[in-house]
């Protein structure tokens, strides 16, 4: 099955800084790959995703980028403001029936004044 | 108008009882989750259903029985509670199923076994 690793585990930054997070996959099918940030006492919430035909996307302050013969993607955040402080996920996924998303193991980012 | 909702959202039990966590969503989607977090922040899916038809059943002790009554609802029951299930549990839905990788996750109900 599919296995996300995600670095690094906890993230500090000053405030306007930017902030990048990574993750490796191992199913080289998998062709979806979502990010989503986790608030305190709050379920996941999806924030930008990326396929597997399209090297990098950008949304305002955030961006994702792609690397299929790695099988790395990571996640950019520019000019972080505290309410960016969250635990992101990524994850992916090989779409199709009885598919399973797979998530990485979470980093706790903290967005200081 | 909440998309995912889930009840209750706290729940405080000791070993040995069993206890139902209700989800229900309102985006029209076929496809309902169970997911588990524990205590490390580690999201595990436990079971998907499509269209009240079980999908995936991850290797979840049977103590644990999904049930959906309609394409809108999936409960968890479980049985006989182990200090072990103390975890967060996230229901979601989506629009596509597996098809894509776009969950709407209720805001977790937080189990406690004592």
């Amino acid at each position: 099955g599919e296995n996300v690793e995600q670095h690094p585990s906890t993230l500090s930054v000053q405030e306007g800084d930017s902030a990048v997070i990574k993750c490796t996959y191992s199913d080289s099918a998998s062709n979806y790959f979502p990010w989503y940030k986790q608030e305190l006492g709050k379920g996941p919430q999806l924030i930008i995703d990326i396929r597997s035909n399209v090297g990098e996307k950008k949304d305002q302050r955030i961006a994702v980028t792609l690397n299929k013969t790695a099988k790395h993607f990571s996640l950019h955040i520019t000019e972080t403001q505290p309410e960016d402080s969250a635990v992101y996920f990524c994850a992916a996924i090989r779409t199709g029936t009885a598919s399973k998303l797979t998530f990485g193991t979470g980093t706790r980012l903290q967005v200081t004044l | 108008d909440t998309a995912v909702s889930q009840t209750p959202k706290y729940l405080v039990t000791q070993m040995g009882n069993d206890k139902s966590i209700k989800c229900e969503q309102n985006l029209g989607h076929d496809t309902m989750y169970w997911y588990k977090q524990d205590s490390k922040k580690f999201l595990k899916i436990m079971f998907s259903y499509n269209n009240k038809e079980l999908i995936i059943n991850e290797t979840v002790p049977n103590r644990f029985s999904p049930k959906s009554p309609d394409k809108a609802h999936l409960n968890l029951h479980i049985n006989s509670l182990e200090l072990g299930d103390s975890a967060v549990y996230f229901c979601a839905s989506s629009p596509l199923g597996s098809y894509t990788g776009e969950l709407f996750f209720g805001e977790g109900s937080r189990l406690t076994v004592l």
